[in-house]
C-alpha cells in the first residue's frame, strides 16, 4: 500500500488564486509529516513540519497545511499564488512504528509540480 | 552558517567505474542521511549514519553500495561497478543530535547527479 499518496502529480494555477496541493497518507497513531519544496536542480527546502503539537501548521512564505487525522490527510495551502512559488513540492512521512527502520527514514511522495501563470 | 555541502554537483562515470559522492553536514550536526531520487520520483530513503556508526541501512541495496561517516572529514556513498540504473540525482541531508528521540528536522544539500555512460 502507497504510504504516502500526492493525488495530483502537476497543479497550475494563475498568480494570486489559492494554492491546494493534496496529500495523504498512511500511519500508526502519530506519524510526523513534513512538505518540502525544490526547486529546479536546487536540494529540498522544508516547508512546514507536524510533530503531533497543533493541528494547523503554518510554514514559510506564507504556506500552511492542516493534519486531518479522519481523513488521513496534510494538504498544503497557499492563499494567494506567486510566481515564485512554482517548483515541485514534496509531502513526507516518518513513522518508524508503522515503516520500521529508524526515525530518520523519510517517506517521500512523488511529487506535484506546480505551475504558476501570470 | 554554510549549509549541507555535497560534492561533486555533477558526476559522469561508465558503467564498470567507481562513483564517490562527498556530503559534509551542517556545523553541529551529527546525523548523515542519503536518498537517492530517480527521473519523476520522489526521494528513497538509502542510510541514516552518526559518525563512524551505521544507525539504519535499510535502503541500501545489499552490493556495490556503501556509506561512511569518518570521526573526522565528510560523509562518503560509494557504488562501485556503477550500471546504468544508478543514474540518478543523490542528496545528503544532516539533522542535529537526536534529544530524547525527538525527530529532528532534516536539512538537504544541493545533491549530486549522477549519469552513467
Amino acid at each position: 500500500a502507497q504510504s504516502v499518496t500526492q493525488l495530483d502529480s502537476h497543479v497550475s494555477v494563475s498568480e494570486g488564486t489559492p494554492v491546494l496541493l493534496r496529500c495523504n497518507y498512511s500511519s500508526s497513531y502519530s506519524p510526523s509529516l513534513f512538505w518540502y519544496v525544490q526547486h529546479p536542480n536546487k536540494g529540498l527546502q522544508l516547508l512546514l513540519k507536524y510533530t503531533s503539537a497543533a493541528t494547523l501548521v503554518k510554514g514559510i512564505n506564507g504556506f500552511e497545511a492542516e493534519f486531518k487525522k479522519s481523513e488521513t490527510s496534510f494538504h498544503l495551502t497557499k492563499p494567494s499564488a506567486h510566481m515564485s512559488d512554482a517548483a515541485e513540492y514534496f509531502c513526507v512521512v516518518s513513522d518508524p512504528l508503522l515503516y520500521g527502520g529508524s526515525q530518520g527514514n523519510l517517506i517521500f511522495g512523488k511529487g506535484t509540480k506546480l505551475s504558476v501563470k501570470p | 552558517n554554510a549549509g549541507v555541502m555535497q560534492n561533486p554537483r555533477h558526476l559522469v562515470r561508465r558503467r564498470g567505474q567507481e562513483a564517490r559522492l562527498r556530503c559534509s553536514p551542517m556545523k553541529g550536526h551529527s546525523h548523515v542521511y542519503w536518498y537517492r531520487q530517480l527521473p519523476e520520483e520522489g526521494l528513497k530513503f538509502m542510510v541514516y549514519l552518526q559518525k563512524e556508526n551505521i544507525i539504519d541501512e535499510s535502503g541500501m541495496p545489499k552490493e556495490r553500495f556503501s556509506a561512511e561517516f569518518p570521526k573526522e572529514g565528510p560523509s562518503i556513498l560509494r557504488i562501485q561497478q556503477v550500471v546504468r540504473g544508478d543514474s540518478a540525482a543523490y542528496f545528503c541531508a544532516s539533522s542535529p543530535s537526536i534529544l530524547n528521540g525527538a525527530l529532528e528536522t532534516q536539512y538537504f544539500g544541493p545533491g549530486t547527479r549522477l549519469l552513467v555512460l
